[in-house]
């Protein structure tokens, strides 16, 4: 069974940083295309970023949003997906779900976490 | 403002079918396969269609996905109470190099 679990949300104050961490099970990790979604109170779904699977490097990608600010990467050997958020602003409060491709071949997002709250505010 | 448009409501009685829309460009649902996710309050999204029209296995063949052009579909056949959720279209956007989502839309059972 194919299991997602995010942790380290917490409160942290504009301009400050936090890192998420995801720890998968039951599937191959190496063999996956990873990505962060958050979704803001009351608001609807924001892709943030992927990273490919070792076929493709590990590649990653960012919404404008955060681009510059925020860094996904991955420890296979831990079966790990981290998020690094630098510079936080309020608008980055959130709950963050850590996502993994449909299949190795299909990339779009097929199951989710159970998400871990990030609250920017001072 | 969401790079893909859904209506914010669509309803129905049970036992109807009901379609809500995505409605995109040329960059994304026009040159990409579509998603469907339903979210009931307080958890996470789940998967109901994936490649613009398959459906994962679970997944009731009451639900049905379709593209023209640059407009995807989400059918839902049978309405029942437990159809009453949030529902996100997505799909990749080649101009954007990104994942793009539709605004959602909220399904009322009647």
């Amino acid at each position: 069974e194919v299991q997602l679990v995010e942790s380290g949300g917490n409160l942290v104050q504009p301009g400050g940083s936090l890192r998420l961490s995801c720890t998968a099970s039951g599937f191959i990790f190496s063999d996956h295309y990873m990505d962060w979604v958050r979704q803001a109170p009351g608001k609807g779904l924001e892709w943030v970023g992927r990273t490919g699977n070792k076929a493709n490097s590990y590649t990653t990608q960012y919404a404008a949003s955060v681009k510059g600010r925020f860094t996904i990467s991955r420890d296979d050997s831990k079966n790990s997906l981290y998020l690094q958020m630098n510079s936080l602003k309020t608008e980055d409060t959130a709950v963050y779900y850590c996502t993994r491709s449909y299949s190795s071949a299909v990339r779009g997002t097929g199951y989710w976490g159970q998400g871990t709250l990030v609250t920017v505010s001072s | 403002q969401s790079v893909l448009t859904q209506p914010p409501s669509a309803s129905g009685t049970p036992g109807q079918r009901v379609t809500i829309s995505c409605s995109g460009s040329s960059s994304n649902i026009g040159s990409n396969n579509v998603y469907w996710y339903k979210q009931l309050p307080g958890t996470a999204p789940k998967l109901l269609i994936y490649g613009t029209n398959q459906r994962p296995s679970g997944v009731p063949d009451r639900f049905s996905g379709s593209k023209s052009g640059t407009s995807a579909s989400l059918a839902i056949s049978g309405l029942r109470s437990e159809d009453e959720a949030d529902y996100y279209c997505a799909t990749w956007d080649d101009s954007l190099s990104g994942r793009v989502f539709g605004g959602g839309t909220k399904l009322t059972v009647l």
